[in-house]
C-alpha cells in the first residue's frame, strides 16, 4: 500500500519552456504532498509543501512563480517547472505522507530527471 | 550548522567488510529518526527506523544516542549490492507539518 506514482521519469526540455510533473497516490489520499530537489551529489532539498486545496508553502528561496505546484484533489499534485532554463536540470521527486499525524508515513515517487538544454 | 549532518565519504569497502556510519541533528526536540537508501538516479528507500534502545535487521544495526544527538548505522559482511547513498532522515517533533529532514548522504561502494 501507499504508492505514489510520478511521471514523467525523465524529460528533455529546451530553455525556455514549461515542464510539468505529476504525481498520483495510488491507494490511499494525500492530503499533504512534498516536492523535492535533488542536484548531483547533495541531499533532498524541500522545495514546497502542498496542501490539497490550499496553496502550496514554498521554502526560503525557491520562486513559487517558477515553480507552480497544484493540488487540486486528494490524490494529484503537479509541479510545473515553467521558462525552465539549464540551472533547474535537477532530480525532482514527490512524496506524500499517509497516516495519523502522531504515526505518519512518508512514500516517494520514483523521481523525475529533468535535462534542459 | 546542518540540520542533519552526515559523513559524505565516499566509503569504499571489500566484500565482507564491517562499515558505520554517523549521522548528527541539530534539533533536540526531534521525534523520529530513520535511514534511508538511495541507488543512482532512484528514490530514497526506506531501510530502518532507528530506536532508542538500538535495533537490528539482519545484517544492519541502528543507534540512536538522544544525550549526543547523535545516529548511527552498522553494517556487516558487505554486499556488492549493498553500494548506495545512505541518507540519515530525522522526523521534526510532533505538531510541526509532516515533512522529514535529510542528510547529505553517505556513499558506499563495496567492492569485490
Amino acid at each position: 500500500g501507499a504508492v505514489v506514482s510520478q511521471h514523467p521519469s525523465w524529460v528533455i526540455c529546451k530553455s525556455g519552456t514549461s515542464v510539468k510533473i505529476e504525481c498520483r497516490s495510488l491507494d490511499f489520499q494525500a492530503t499533504t504532498m512534498f516536492w523535492y530537489r535533488q542536484f548531483p551529489k547533495q541531499s533532498l532539498m524541500l522545495m514546497a509543501t502542498s496542501n490539497e486545496g490550499s496553496k502550496a508553502t514554498y521554502e526560503q528561496g525557491v520562486e513559487k512563480d517558477k515553480f507552480l505546484i497544484n493540488h487540486a484533489s486528494l490524490t494529484l499534485s503537479t509541479l510545473t517547472v515553467t521558462s525552465a532554463h539549464p540551472e533547474d536540470s535537477s532530480f525532482y521527486i514527490c512524496s506524500a505522507s499517509y497516516g495519523p499525524l502522531s504515526n505518519y508515513g512518508y512514500t516517494f515517487g520514483s523521481g523525475t530527471r529533468l535535462t534542459v538544454v | 550548522r546542518k540540520e542533519v549532518e552526515q559523513d559524505p565519504g565516499p566509503f569504499n569497502v571489500p566484500e565482507g567488510a564491517t562499515v558505520a556510519f554517523n549521522c548528527t541533528y541539530s534539533n533536540s526536540a526531534s521525534q523520529s529518526f530513520f535511514w534511508y537508501r538511495q541507488d543512482c538516479r532512484k528514490e530514497p528507500k526506506l531501510l530502518m527506523s532507528v530506536y532508542s534502545s538500538g535495533n537490528e535487521d539482519g545484517r544492519f544495526t541502528a543507534q540512536l544516542n538522544r544525550a549526543s544527538q547523535y545516529i548511527s548505522l552498522l553494517i556487516r559482511d558487505s554486499k556488492l549490492s549493498d553500494s548506495a547513498t545512505y541518507l540519515c532522515v530525522v522526523k521534526p517533533s510532533s505538531g510541526s507539518a509532516r515533512q522529514l529532514t535529510f542528510g547529505s548522504g553517505t556513499q558506499l561502494t563495496v567492492l569485490p
